[in-house]
Order: structure tokens, then sequence, then C-alpha cells
């Protein structure tokens, strides 16, 4: 199993541009979640997903949109990205409430 | 409402001696919960977990964990502390939403720790 991938790992942007970032899971979990980790700070949730057609708002989910059309994939977008932005997220799964598992990441700056 | 507290932003320790990370929750059901280790410019990786069964959770690299109900505390602890250990860990939570039904994951702000030669 490769349990998480997130695509890509480092990403320069500029500020307006948008981007998708891709996260699959080869575990069958239901649930998906997108994290924010800014410097020295610990995760925000921006978006999570129950099941495959069903999405719902983390904390910080404004300037960010999600889709989830099947099990293994819970992919990212940002539209019109700001320096606000600029961050590492993190894409996880879990079945019901037991562990999260973490993908790698993907290192984001907009500049 | 679910919420984890870490009561130590930064523990330092030299290699050796034994590490103790503090983490109390509170939860409205019965939780479950974990601890992970982010080492520097990497993903979060599971250290263990508590899922009711034992209370006394043993996990990798020689951590473990003990849950105490009364106590609403699940304290990280290592005998001995290596270099290796050095990175930031996070108490995570884990509960049923009583509105949505969902689980919830609350995670701690984190505890960076230390290890001195």
């Amino acid at each position: 199993n490769a349990g998480v991938t997130q695509t890509p790992k480092f990403r320069i942007l500029k500020i307006g541009q948008s981007m998708t970032l891709q996260c699959t899971q080869d575990m069958n979990h239901n649930y998906m979640y997108w994290y924010r980790q800014d410097p020295g700070m610990g995760l925000k949730l921006i978006y999570y997903s129950v099941g495959a057609g069903i999405t719902d708002k983390g904390e910080v989910p404004n300037g960010y949109n999600v889709s989830r059309s099947t099990t293994e994939d819970f992919p990212l977008r940002l539209e019109l990205a700001a320096p606000s932005q600029t961050s590492v997220y993190f894409c996880a799964s879990s079945s019901l409430g037991y562990e999260q598992y973490f993908g790698p990441g993907t290192r984001l700056t907009v500049t | 409402a679910q919420s984890v507290t870490q009561l130590d932003s930064h523990v330092s320790v030299s290699e050796g001696t034994p590490v103790l990370l503090r983490c109390n929750y509170s939860s409205s059901y019965s939780p479950s919960l974990f601890w992970y280790v982010q080492h520097p410019n990497k993903g979060l990786q599971l250290l263990l977990k508590y899922t009711s069964a034992a209370t006394l959770v043993k996990g990798i690299n020689g951590f473990e964990a003990e849950f105490k109900k009364s106590e609403t505390s699940f304290h990280l602890t290592k005998p001995s502390a290596h270099m290796s250990d050095a990175a930031e860990y996070f108490c995570v939570v884990s509960d049923k939403d009583s509105g949505s039904g969902t689980y919830k994951y609350i995670f701690g702000t984190g505890t960076r720790l230390k290890v001195l030669a």
C-alpha cells in the first residue's frame, strides 16, 4: 500500500494564480481531510469529507474548494492565491474515528 | 465541546534521561487518543493510539502513554531520550460530534522536544 500520496511536493505560485493540490489514498478510507500548517504552528483543518460526494468546511475554508468524486481522491483547489496561503498542506485519511494517516505534505509559497 | 491541551510548548531533556510530554483533554463521549510525531520538514507519523482497550499503550521507538480517565490525561513518556527523538509532538483526540454524527479530530498545539547531548 502506498498509503496517502500528495502531489506536488513543492510549488511556487504568483498572487492571483490558481492550482490544485492532489491527494490520493489506497486504504479505502471514508474520511479524508485537508490541513494547513503554518511555520511553528499546529494543524488547522481546511475541509473534510466523510465519503464520496460529501464534503464540509473546517475551521479555515476561505480561499479553498474541494471535491470528492471517488473514495480515493480528495483534491484541494486554491483560487486566486494570496500570500496568506503560503503554508504546508497535509492531506490525511481515516476510517471512522480511528487513527489518521498523513501524506508527506505540499510546501506552497505564494509571492 | 472537545479540546486538547498540551501543557508544555517546549521540553528540553538530556540524552539518556526520561521524557514526559503532557496532554490533557476534554470530551463528551468515549474518545480515542493519539500521539503523533513530526520531524523537521516531514509529515506526521503515528506514535501510538488509545481506543478503549488497555489504558497503558505502547508505541514505536520506546514511547508509551497512559490513559487516565479520572485525570483526563494522556501523557507521553519514554524512559531514555535519544537524539533522534528531537521533534514536534502532537496529542490528538478523536470524538464523535453530537450534532453531525461525524468523527472530529482535535489537535493540541504541539510540544517541541529538544534533546541535549
